[in-house]
């Protein structure tokens, strides 16, 4: 079956890195998303890897291993309003998305 | 990045009423557009997905009768709750594919209150 496994909470202190983990096992594989949600809203587009490597885009950056399975997503110099939870979805070769239950990430002060 | 736009984003209606949601891709054609619920504290759960001029696809324990889907347009396509009951005040999202790199993009949401 098709599966994304991600860690379900996590905290960390303003101003540190973070990284959020991600495994997938789906049949086929298009590419690798990340989205942000903050509590009661819409997840928001923050990156996609479909070849290895790492990609940067400002504070946030995003690595992917096709051969692994495996993604994270690295958050530097965390703000307070980084609170929210992550999702991890990967596309598989229908196109549709696999989505993670997502990471709950909390950051304390 | 491409913008969703879903309306209303918040409604509130009588047991027994039906209500509609409206999702539109503004800057891009959707290919594809993809409708969730989401509970509170629950990961997004797919509801259906459509493609234009095609009937929806449903998921798995979603009633195609209830959750009316209309897909007219590459920009434009439409969620029908049908006699609404409480037990169906969920967070509902929509959203498109299409644009650089077949990305998915969210509207806004929906939060539907069924008294």
């Amino acid at each position: 079956g098709q599966n994304i496994d991600q860690p379900t909470e996590m905290t960390a202190t303003e101003g540190a890195i973070v990284q959020i983990n991600c495994t997938y096992q789906t049949s086929g594989f298009n590419g690798l998303f990340w989205y942000q949600q903050h509590a009661g809203e819409a997840p928001t587009f923050l990156s996609y890897n479909v070849l290895d490597g790492l990609e940067e885009k400002g504070r946030f950056s995003s690595f992917l291993s096709r051969s692994k399975g495996y993604s994270y997503l690295l958050l530097k110099e965390l703000q307070m309003k980084d609170s929210a939870s992550y999702l991890c979805a990967a596309l598989d070769s229908n196109y549709q998305l696999i989505w993670g239950a997502g990471t709950k990430l909390i950051i304390k002060p | 990045g491409a913008v969703v736009s879903q309306h209303p984003s918040w409604v509130i209606c009588k047991s027994g009423t039906s209500v509609k949601i409206e999702c539109r891709s503004l800057d891009f054609q959707a290919t594809t557009m993809f409708w969730y619920r989401q509970f509170p504290k629950q990961s997004l759960m797919l509801m259906a997905t459509s493609n234009e001029g095609s009937k929806a696809t449903y998921e798995q324990g979603v009633e195609k009768d209830k959750f009316l889907i209309n897909h007219a347009s590459l920009t434009l396509s439409t969620l029908t709750v049908t006699s609404a009951h409480p037990e169906d005040s969920s967070f509902y999202i929509c959203s498109a594919r299409g644009g650089e790199a077949d990305i998915q993009y969210f509207g806004a949401g929906t939060r539907l209150s069924v008294l």
